[in-house]
């Protein structure tokens, strides 16, 4: 079955320590990947997303994504957090470009001072 | 350029009723996704309406219907609620369906749905 996994249901960092939040597909051709934020009480917010171009995707708000297809993951980064940064970050994976989208669980990103 | 929208914000419904939620896409958009988002969990897809046809559904009983109008706006229906049913129900926009091109849906803020 299509499934896209985050693991880790809460990181919590402190601020300006780097940001590595995990996501992992279930797939044998590369999918169409995305990393959404929520802020509390809105809708989600694209931050980048991977259409197999290059592997390494660079987002808003400093955030970067690698794919790494032998690994099947799409891990999200940032070098250095900032108290904004908390928020809902959802992974998600579309199969193609006709397929609905799936979403991960979701992680909690919390910034400590 | 105004994004997606959706109305109301909020609403509290008691079991048993039935409720509808709007969409507006974004400007040039023409495919509107829903998806239910129940508290600490990630979005499930509803459903998707293109030129005024729903085209998926994802796992969700007939008691979620929909529609979409000429203008591409759309409208989530649901009937007899249940308190499960109490979730932030998301609307996305996006264009066409199989494009050459995997679109981006852009999502609207949402509307809380309560049920007591």
């Amino acid at each position: 079955a299509q499934s896209v996994t985050q693991l880790g249901s809460h990181v919590s960092v402190s601020e300006g320590a780097l940001v590595l939040l995990r996501c992992n597909y279930s797939s044998s051709v590369p999918p169409y990947l995305f990393w959404y934020v929520q802020y509390p009480n809105q809708g989600l917010q694209l931050l980048l997303k991977y259409t197999s171009a290059a592997t390494l995707v660079k987002g808003i708000n400093g955030f970067e994504a690698e794919f790494k297809k032998s690994e099947t993951s799409f891990h999200l980064t940032k070098p250095s957090a900032h108290m904004s940064d908390a928020a809902e970050y959802f992974c998600a994976v579309r199969y193609s470009s006709a397929s609905k989208i799936i979403f991960g669980s979701g992680t909690r990103l919390s910034i400590r001072p | 350029d105004a994004g997606v929208t959706q109305s109301p914000t909020h609403l509290i419904k008691t079991r048993g009723q039935q409720v509808t939620l709007r969409c507006s896409p974004k400007s040039g958009h023409d495919t509107v996704s829903w998806y239910q988002q129940a508290l600490g969990q990630g979005p499930q897809f509803i459903f998707q309406y293109y030129e005024e046809e729903e085209r998926q559904r994802g796992n969700f009983p007939d008691r979620f219907s929909g529609h979409q109008f000429p203008n591409y706006s759309s409208e989530l229906n649901v009937n007899a609620l249940l308190l499960g049913d109490s979730a932030l129900y998301l609307c996305a926009s996006s264009t066409g369906l199989a494009g050459h091109a995997p679109d981006t849906q852009y999502f609207g803020p949402g509307t809380r749905l309560t049920v007591l």
